[in-house]
């Protein structure tokens, strides 16, 4: 598989419940980055957490990194229908070129 | 917050066609990039560019790509030759001075179709 795996692949909550996705990678990184894409428009960076961090916080949003298991997970709380959404996780490896790596994304939809 | 720009949003070519998609980049960014999105797929790594020269392409950048920053402003991508397969959305980005561990700035992307 490949770096920046994404599950579950699609997720359907009702508003104002908590979403969660969680994200693997394989190789070692220097930081892992989640980005929201609505349909058919660009990416918008969330939230970048460091190899050396455990957790970060930014309004709803809240993110683990496990680096033993090579996972992180993203939780959205209290979601909205506007929340509705792709969401990606993209890894930068520690050696080699600075670039994100992409994950397959998953598919968030709120329902009201 | 600074933006990336890039033109057009859509692009309707015909295969075979050579095809310039344009990017403007954050002004004192230093690293830029090239992603593509085929429909419903994931996004993909084609080329990342810094000090006017290639720092690493993906297999997917073969021999019809190019790209170039013609001044200090515009990052174009060349598709010399296209292929119905090249039709993707494609997105440009750039990063600041500090390289690794900084955040990507996207552009809202070129929609290329390929008929």
């Amino acid at each position: 598989s490949q770096q920046g795996e994404e599950d579950p692949q699609a997720l359907s909550i009702q508003e104002g419940e908590n979403a969660t996705m969680n994200c693997s990678y394989k190789t070692s990184i220097n930081n892992l980055q989640w980005y929201r894409q609505n349909s058919g428009r660009g990416l918008v960076h969330l939230i970048l957490i460091r190899s050396n961090e455990r957790e970060k916080h930014s309004g709803r949003l809240r993110v683990t990194l496990d680096t033993s298991k090579k996972s992180s997970s993203l939780l959205i709380t209290a979601s909205r229908a506007a929340d509705t959404a792709s969401y990606f996780c993209a890894t930068v490896t520690i050696q080699g070129a600075q670039k994100l790596v992409f994950g397959q994304g998953t598919r968030l939809t709120i329902n009201p | 917050e600074p933006e990336v720009t890039q033109t057009p949003s859509h692009q309707v070519t015909q295969m075979g066609q050579e095809v310039i998609l344009r990017c403007v980049p954050i002004s004192n960014h230093l690293y830029f990039y090239w992603y593509r999105q085929i429909l419903g797929q994931k996004v993909e790594f084609l080329v990342s560019f810094y000090n006017n020269e290639i720092s690493e392409k993906s297999e997917i950048f073969d021999d019809q790509f190019s790209v170039e920053r013609p001044d200090g402003s515009n990052f174009t991508l060349k598709i010399r030759s296209t292929k119905l397969e090249d039709s993707a959305m494609y997105f440009c980005a750039s990063i600041g001075g500090q390289g690794r561990g900084e955040k990507l700035f996207f552009g809202s992307g070129t929609q290329l179709s390929v008929l």
